[in-house]
């Protein structure tokens, strides 16, 4: 199993650029989540999804969209890239019966110049 | 809503002390709770997670961790610490119902002398 994959690794925008950050799960988990991570600021929930075709906000939604065609993929899309999204970018994956432990993507290490 | 507060920004023991990093969180009901590190540059790892049962729970590298309910404490532990446990340290909570969402605090940045 390659449990949860990000791609890409590193990404440069310029501010209104678009862009979008791929997550994939292989292990069949209902639940999967976006968090960015900041200096300072631990975690925090962007958007989540309980399942295909449902999704939600989290804390931190504004300038994100997200679309949960599949089981397996959660993309998060930037529409209109800002200086303040530069950020870490984790996507997650749990199941319902595992008591909210989460499974962690590498990360994205995104900039928006 | 739940939250979590780490106190300490930045800790730093000499390698062979003894460590212990406060979580504190805030939540209703019973909280289910976790602890991951970082090292510089990579992703999560988790090293413990408390559901139920014995409030003392054993974790990856050495690590345990004790729920203490009226303290509404999770504070992590280590007995002797080593050069590679130089990390930054997230306490996260959770609970039931809330479709696997995770609250983290702020982190704990650990140096270590040798």
């Amino acid at each position: 199993n390659a449990g949860v994959t990000q791609t890409p690794k590193f990404q440069v925008l310029k501010t209104g650029q678009s862009m979008t950050l791929q997550c994939a799960q292989d292990m069949n988990h209902e639940y999967m989540s976006w968090y960015r991570q900041d200096p300072g600021m631990g975690l925090r929930l962007i958007h989540y999804s309980v399942g295909a075709g449902i999704t939600d906000q989290g804390e931190v939604p504004n300038g994100y969209n997200v679309s949960r065609s599949t089981t397996e993929d959660f993309p998060l899309r930037l529409l209109s890239a800002a200086p303040s999204q530069t950020s870490v970018y984790f996507c997650a994956s749990s199941s319902p019966d595992s008591y909210n432990e989460q499974f962690f993507g590498p990360g994205t290490r995104l900039t928006v110049l | 809503a739940q939250s979590v507060t780490q106190p300490d920004i930045h800790i730093t023991v000499s390698e062979g002390a003894s460590l212990e990093l406060r979580c504190n969180y805030s939540y209703g009901a019973t909280p289910y709770l976790f602890w991951y590190v970082q090292s510089p540059g990579q992703g999560l790892q988790l090293l413990l997670k408390y559901f139920s049962g014995d409030t003392l729970v054993q974790g990856i590298k050495g690590f345990e961790a004790e729920f203490k309910r009226s303290q509404s404490s999770f504070n992590l532990r280590k007995p002797s610490v080593h050069w590679s446990d130089a990390a930054e340290y997230f306490c996260a909570v959770g609970a039931a119902g809330t479709a696997s969402k995770l609250t983290f605090g702020t982190g704990t940045r650990l140096q270590v002398t040798l």
